[in-house]
């Protein structure tokens, strides 16, 4: 199957700044997805990056503060901007190969703290 | 409104003994349901789905859409069982999944 590699696996960062996590797939994927999971809850989506084409956000987050690319089918990034300790989260990306194949796989994930 | 529950934050179990993680959930149109694993310092994985109807790692879970239920069942547990669970609820046709909150299995000798 799939495999992401997602990067940095961690980080702790300033509040005022900014983190781009990056995700590389070893296949091509139709969709891919970026969640975060905040301290001692479940996943919640933040959006669906679609190849192309500006990403759909899940309410409550927006493209400003959550900018995301997704240049080709292999490959997408995340970024947090402006952050703030609220941020601090483990952010995780994944991919749905499409085509018939259901199985939604992830990348490792990233720990982001901010001061 | 669409929602997955997973009751039990924490499933403490003897070795050998049965194990049933509960996942209710709530949703208009037709369910398809997933269960994830992660396994300590691994990353999230597919344990099983719904509509594959299969077995993994001697775990079985029915889809009971009377009673909104997937619950997760293996009848003898192993340490290697120890993980965090989670049920997911697929919210539209592109594949995005509704998590819920998961259950961390402990098995002990």
């Amino acid at each position: 199957s799939a495999v992401i590699s997602q990067k940095p696996s961690r980080d702790i960062c300033q509040r005022g700044t900014s983190l781009t996590i990056q995700c590389q797939v070893d296949s091509q994927v139709t969709m891919m997805f970026w969640y975060r999971q905040q301290p001692g809850q479940s996943l919640t989506l933040i959006a669906t990056a679609n190849q192309g084409s500006e990403a759909t956000y899940e309410s409550g987050f927006v493209i400003d503060k959550f900018p995301i690319s997704r240049p080709n089918l292999t490959f997408s990034t995340l970024t947090v901007s402006n952050m703030s300790p609220e941020d601090s989260s483990i952010y995780l990306c994944s991919g749905l190969p499409g085509q018939g194949d259901e199985k939604l796989f992830f990348g490792s994930g990233t720990q982001l703290s901010v001061l | 409104a669409q929602r997955v529950t997973q009751p039990e934050k924490l499933l403490s179990v003897f070795k050998g003994a049965p194990v049933e993680l509960k996942c209710n959930y709530s949703y208009s149109g037709s369910p398809e349901l997933f269960w994830y694993v992660q396994y300590s310092r691994q990353r999230l994985q597919l344990l099983l789905r719904h509509i594959s109807r299969e077995s993994i790692k001697g775990f079985t879970a029915d889809l009971n859409k009377g009673e909104t239920s997937f619950h997760l069942k293996k009848p003898f547990a192993q340490e290697e069982d120890s993980a965090m669970y989670y049920c997911a609820l697929k919210t539209d046709s592109w594949g995005k999944l509704q998590f819920g909150a998961g259950t961390q299995v402990v098995v002990t000798p």
